[in-house]
C-alpha cells in the first residue's frame, strides 16, 4: 500500500466551480501535512499546511481527520490558473517529505 | 523568502557519461538537503538525504555508487549521476529545510535525458 494515496484524476471542471480533492495516508504516526501545487515540468510549490482544526486561505480550505487518516482540499470559485497537479504531502517523523502521486485539475473556460 | 538555486535546468547527455547537478541555498544555511526523482506521471520519490559534512543517507533501491552526493558546505549539495543510462532519464529535484518552522524550499528541478 502506498504511504500517501490520491485519486490521480484528471478532474475537469468549469471556471467558477467548487472542487474537492481527498487524500489518505497509511502511517498513523504522520506528523505534518501539506498540500503542494505542481505545474507541468516545474518544482512543487507549497499551497498550504493542513491542521486538525482546518484552515482556510482565500478560496482554498484544507481539512485533516487524524482518526480517519484523511486530508482534503477544497477549491472554491475555480480559476483557469488553478489548473495544475495537487500533491498531498506528509512527514512521518523523518524530515523528508512523502508525496502522493498527485491529483490533476483542469479548469476549463 | 528562502531560495534554492538548482542547475542545470535541463541536460541531455550520452549513455555512459556522468552528469553533475548542483543545489545552492542562497539566503540560508541548509545542513540537510533532500534529493528526489520524479518519473513522468509519478510521484516525487526520495532518493537520498544529504547531510553537510557527512555521508548521505540513501533510500532503499538507490545505488549510492551510481548517484554520488556531496554536501561539502552549508549552502551547496551536488548529485552526480555516474555512467548515466536512458533509464536514468527523469526529473531530479532538491529540497532544503530552512528550519523547523519554515517549511521546505525546492530547487527548480533538473530534467535529465540520457540518449
Amino acid at each position: 500500500r502506498k504511504e500517501v494515496e490520491q485519486d490521480p484524476g484528471p478532474f475537469n471542471v468549469p471556471e467558477g466551480a467548487t472542487v474537492a480533492f481527498n487524500c489518505t495516508y497509511s502511517n498513523s504516526a504522520s506528523q505534518s501535512f501539506f498540500w503542494y501545487r505542481q505545474d507541468c515540468r516545474k518544482e512543487p510549490k507549497l499551497l498550504m499546511s493542513v491542521y486538525s482544526s482546518g484552515n482556510e486561505d482565500g478560496r482554498f480550505t484544507a481539512q485533516l481527520n487524524r482518526a480517519s487518516q484523511y486530508i482534503s482540499l477544497l477549491i472554491r470559485d475555480s480559476k483557469l490558473s488553478d489548473s495544475a497537479t495537487y500533491l498531498c504531502v506528509v512527514t512521518t517523523g523523518r524530515r523528508a517529505l512523502t508525496f502522493g502521486s498527485g491529483t490533476r485539475l483542469q479548469v476549463q473556460p | 523568502g528562502a531560495v534554492v538555486s538548482q542547475h542545470p535546468s535541463w541536460v541531455i547527455c550520452k549513455s555512459g557519461t556522468s552528469v553533475k547537478i548542483e543545489c545552492r541555498s542562497l539566503d540560508f544555511q541548509a545542513t540537510t538537503m533532500f534529493w528526489y526523482r520524479q518519473f513522468p506521471k509519478q510521484s516525487l520519490m526520495l532518493m537520498a538525504t544529504s547531510n553537510e559534512g557527512s555521508k548521505a543517507t540513501y533510500e532503499q533501491g538507490v545505488e549510492k555508487d551510481k548517484f554520488l552526493i556531496n554536501h561539502a558546505s552549508l549552502t551547496l549539495s551536488t548529485l552526480t549521476v555516474t555512467s548515466a543510462h536512458p533509464e536514468d532519464s527523469s526529473f531530479y529535484i532538491c529540497s532544503a529545510e530552512q528550519g523547523a518552522n519554515y517549511g521546505y524550499t525546492f530547487g527548480s528541478g533538473t530534467r535529465l535525458t540520457v540518449v
